[in-house]
């Protein structure tokens, strides 16, 4: 079946900027998460979705960045005055999270990655 | 606040060796813990995962050990062949209800033919 996708691959633009980068997440997955990998770093957490809300956004490193979830698939990761310390490559991963009757399974399944290069 | 660390940075071997990448954790509270493979310029690609209840985890020539109460794991690569060659990154998930990663910096590793 499909796995996460995540449109563009690449995007470069110019300081002060606005962007917004997506997430398709694997279809029936109610769990999404964003995190953020810098040059030579493992990535760090961002955002995570459960379902439509935004259950834990402690990642999001100031008012600049803002995510939404609206039907409870597609997210879309938003940038505003883009600065050169945002670039980064940007992950999302989806998981099934809970399995009926049983303990929370929680297994993430991560995209390609959007590589974002603010100039 | 947990913290993961992976040693070594990088490494670089000839093919054929057996090999041991370390992962250690500092709050032993995980839900799992799960080693990926990262190929340059590219997204990760999950190879084992280990439920907090499990010592390891077996896949082919990879092996993953979890100690959870001294706060390490271990990613066992026997016969490295050049295809091998990667970051090798290790995440933990915290049992906070959000299941998040905490990442390592990971690996790189050169497997030389």
């Amino acid at each position: 079946g499909a796995g996460v996708s995540q449109t563009p691959s690449n995007k470069v633009t110019e300081k002060g900027k606005y962007v917004e980068l997506r997430c398709d997440p694997i279809s029936g997955h109610t769990a999404l998460y964003w995190y953020r990998q810098s040059l030579g770093q493992g990535p760090e957490f961002l955002i995570y979705f459960q379902g439509t809300g935004a259950a834990d956004d402690s990642g999001l490193p100031n008012d600049r960045f803002f995510a939404v979830r609206p039907e409870g698939s597609v997210s879309t990761l938003k940038i505003q005055r883009t600065e050169r310390g945002d670039s980064a490559v940007y992950l999302c991963a989806s998981s099934l999270m809970f399995l009926a009757g049983g303990p929370p399974y929680n297994e993430q399944f991560f995209g390609p990655g959007t590589r974002l290069t603010v100039l | 606040k947990q913290e993961v660390t992976q040693i070594p940075a990088a490494l670089s071997v000839p093919e054929g060796e057996n090999l041991v990448l370390n992962c250690s954790f500092t709050d032993s509270a995980i839900y799992n813990l799960q080693w990926f493979r990262q190929d340059p310029g590219k997204g990760l690609t999950s190879l084992l995962l280990i439920q907090s209840s499990q010592r390891e985890q077996t896949s082919g020539r990879l092996n993953a050990s979890l100690d959870k109460s001294s706060g390490r794991s271990t990613l066992y690569i026997a016969a490295s062949q050049p295809g091998d060659s990667a970051t090798y990154l290790c995440a933990v998930v915290v049992t906070s209800g959000t299941y998040k990663y905490i990442f390592g910096t990971g690996t790189r590793l050169k497997v030389l033919a």
